[in-house]
């Protein structure tokens, strides 16, 4: 089962415009939420996260919304960049020296 | 900044043999985490050390094992390698609960 879900799978988005992927979880044991972004072969990279007191949390063009009551979070990408085309994977963990429980991955692609 | 090492970063191995991968972790940093990436996938958790001491294990199979040293740096070994081991892995490093940060993974390709 998995225990966070993502969609969507793929995105393509027109250069300038906004991305936007979900995610949402059930354990409510997770109390920190990262999102990584990856390139082809490359390792993950952590782009922005957010813990479940704050509502939403913006660096950048990246832009997390968290909704607590409802267990989900989301990623947005103002201004979207060809740049920014690679997968993007939400993830969570508890309190501790946990391992990360990742989301699916959207693979957004950035058209110019 | 410094980043996580990890060597090799490709490696080509014949089934049924072994295999032995190196994490060198951020200075400073007490916990190092190995996950393993199937193409397509999301980053499947392996195993993890806290001050040299394993602290969760997750997917990793039998034929696999892990550990860390006095100096923070953990070796992954693999033996007795099947087709579907190849991936990539990844090593990840935290200090004290905090972000965890990957390195640049190894690309394991089983012949």
């Amino acid at each position: 089962q998995q225990q966070v879900k993502q969609s969507p799978q793929s995105l393509i988005v027109q250069k300038g415009g906004i991305s936007i992927i979900n995610c949402a979880y059930e354990n409510t044991a997770f109390d920190y939420f990262p999102w990584y972004q990856q390139f082809p072969g490359k390792g993950p990279a952590l782009l922005i996260a957010i813990r479940p007191d704050v509502s939403e949390k913006k660096e950048g063009r990246f832009t997390i919304s968290f909704n607590k009551s409802a267990k989900q979070f989301s990623l947005h990408i103002m201004d979207s960049q060809p740049g920014d085309s690679a997968t993007y994977f939400c993830a969570a963990i508890s309190r501790g020296n946990t391992p990360l429980v990742f989301g699916k991955g959207t693979r957004l692609s950035v058209i110019a | 900044a410094a980043g996580v090492i990890q060597s090799p970063r490709h490696l080509i191995k014949e089934k049924r043999e072994t295999a032995t991968l190196k994490c060198y972790p951020i200075p400073r940093h007490d916990t190092v985490y190995w996950y393993q990436q199937g193409p397509g996938q999301d980053p499947q958790f392996l195993i993890s050390f806290y001050e040299k001491m394993q602290s969760d294990k997750g997917s990793i199979p039998d034929r696999f094992s892990a550990q860390q040293f006095s100096d923070y740096h953990s070796e992954l070994n693999m033996s007795s390698l099947e087709l579907g081991d190849s991936a990539l892995y990844f090593c990840a490093s935290s200090f004290q609960e905090e972000t965890q940060y990957f390195g640049p993974g190894t690309r394991l390709l089983v012949l």
